[in-house]
């Protein structure tokens, strides 16, 4: 089976200052992991994927996120808050060479206080 | 591009009343997603659809609720009767075909059962 733990419902961070959210997972073999965003009344937008090599990601919106296999990490970070990054982010896991579909985190709504 | 299209954007029903939600995906997408997001919750999937065959639809529940992707393109969810658990925000998405992850997602129809 695969999961994903966001083990943070609320992260609030001052705008300029730089945030992380935390994601860890549980897969059988190497992971596929993703970060999705949403923001209110809008479907989900897709961040920014690792699926092998380089273990930070750079994505959209000045977003990264660092993969780490030993503790099964993938947290996503950008460097100075924005107050309009202030959403519901989402991170997602499938096993490479799976036929299983994407499993999401519960979410972490994310407040970028000005 | 145009976005992923759904219909309607809220729906209110008693329990044991019937529903369908409609879908229109990208254009060119061959591949269709329906997921169920409980409040609180991430995006589960309920049915994936490659072209106008189902792949998977393992977690449907398919007592009470089909999906059908007539000649590849738009899709509807339709939920006979419904349930006051089957509250929650139904989520379409599609995606260039099956291997790629990076989902497009509508803004969701939001459903209450009363």
């Amino acid at each position: 089976a695969q999961s994903v733990a966001q083990p943070e419902d609320q992260v609030n961070v001052a705008e300029g200052n730089p945030l992380t959210v935390k994601c860890t997972y549980s897969v059988s073999g190497n992971p596929y992991l993703f970060w999705y965003v949403q923001y209110p009344n809008r479907g989900l937008q897709f961040l920014l994927k690792y699926i092998t090599g380089d273990n930070l990601v750079k994505g959209s919106y000045g977003f990264e996120a660092e993969f780490n296999k030993s503790q099964t990490s993938f947290h996503l970070k950008k460097p100075s808050a924005l107050v309009s990054d202030s959403a519901l982010y989402f991170c997602a896991v499938r096993a490479s060479g799976s036929a299983r579909q994407l499993t999401f985190g519960s979410g972490t709504q994310l407040t970028v206080l000005p | 591009e145009a976005g992923v299209a759904q219909s309607p954007r809220y729906k209110i029903i008693e329990k044991r009343q019937s529903v369908a939600f409609w879908c229109n995906p990208i254009s060119g997408h061959a591949t269709l997603y329906w997921y169920q997001q409980i409040l609180g919750q991430g995006p589960k999937l309920l049915i994936q659809f490659q072209n106008n065959g189902v792949v998977d639809d393992s977690q449907l529940p398919k007592d009470r609720f089909s999906a059908e992707r007539l000649k590849g393109v738009d899709s509807t969810l339709k939920i006979q009767p419904a349930k006051l658990e089957d509250s929650a925000v139904y989520l379409c998405a599609s995606s260039w075909d099956r291997g790629n992850e990076k989902l497009f997602f509508g803004s969701g129809t939001q459903l209450s059962v009363l």
